[in-house]
């Protein structure tokens, strides 16, 4: 079984600049998540999809930030325009999702690490 | 609301001794808990999860945890280090949805020949 498949891995660009990520789930999960992982730090939830639904995306910032997850699949996350402080990795995983309770267990990708210079 | 804090950015052992990483959890309700190892440039891997069965949990690698209610902790153990047990380790708390996946900020392992 494949695994969350994230692209790219790394990026470099100058700030302003847009940037978007891609996340492709493990056939089957329902839910996606995006998560920020600043250097040094643990994961923060930016947001999440049951299905094609951003359920909770509270700590997306909205005025440079979006995300979709047509057709309740892939997921794109976009950054425009890029700020220096956006330099972290950002990780995508998924999960079978709220139905499966506690042991709801996240997969994770590899990230995509992003340098903004 | 949950969360938890890891005790000690960086832990440094000498291969072959205990590891002990620590994990402390606040949780309004009774909370699902789990440890990920990442390894540098890698996405996190699932080591072990708690969910309220027994309260020694093994995972892969040798390690194992132990929830104890009382102390609101987590700790993550393994007998003997080996060299490839450097990495960083998270412990994460969820509620009972399990949807809301909540990291500490990781305890990087450095083992010592």
């Amino acid at each position: 079984e494949a695994g969350v498949v994230q692209s790219p891995r790394y990026k470099i660009i100058e700030k302003k600049q847009p940037v978007a990520f891609w996340c492709n789930p493990i056939s089957g999960h329902n839910t996606l998540y995006w998560y920020r992982q600043n250097l040094g730090q643990g994961p923060e939830l930016l947001i999440r999809y049951e299905n094609e639904e951003a359920v909770d995306d509270s700590q997306l910032p909205k005025d440079r930030f979006s995300a979709e997850r047509l057709k309740g699949v892939d997921s794109t996350l976009k950054i425009q325009p890029a700020e220096l402080g956006d330099s972290a990795v950002y990780l995508c995983a998924s999960s079978l999702g709220q139905g499966a309770g506690g042991a709801n267990v996240l997969t994770f990708g590899a990230g995509s690490r992003l340098t903004v210079l | 609301a949950q969360s938890v804090t890891q005790l000690g950015s960086h832990v440094s052992v000498s291969e072959g001794a205990l590891v002990l990483l620590r994990c402390n959890y606040s949780s309004s309700v009774p909370p699902y808990l789990f440890w990920y190892v990442q390894y540098p440039n890698q996405g996190l891997q699932l080591l072990l999860k708690y969910t309220s069965a027994a309260t020694l949990v093994k995972g892969i690698n040798g390690f194992e945890a132990e929830f104890k209610k009382s102390e609101t902790s987590f700790h993550l153990t393994k007998p003997s280090a080996h060299m490839s047990d450097a990495a960083e380790y998270f412990c994460a708390v969820t509620g009972y949805a399990g949807n809301m996946l909540t990291f500490g900020g990781g305890t990087r392992l450095m083992v010592k020949p």
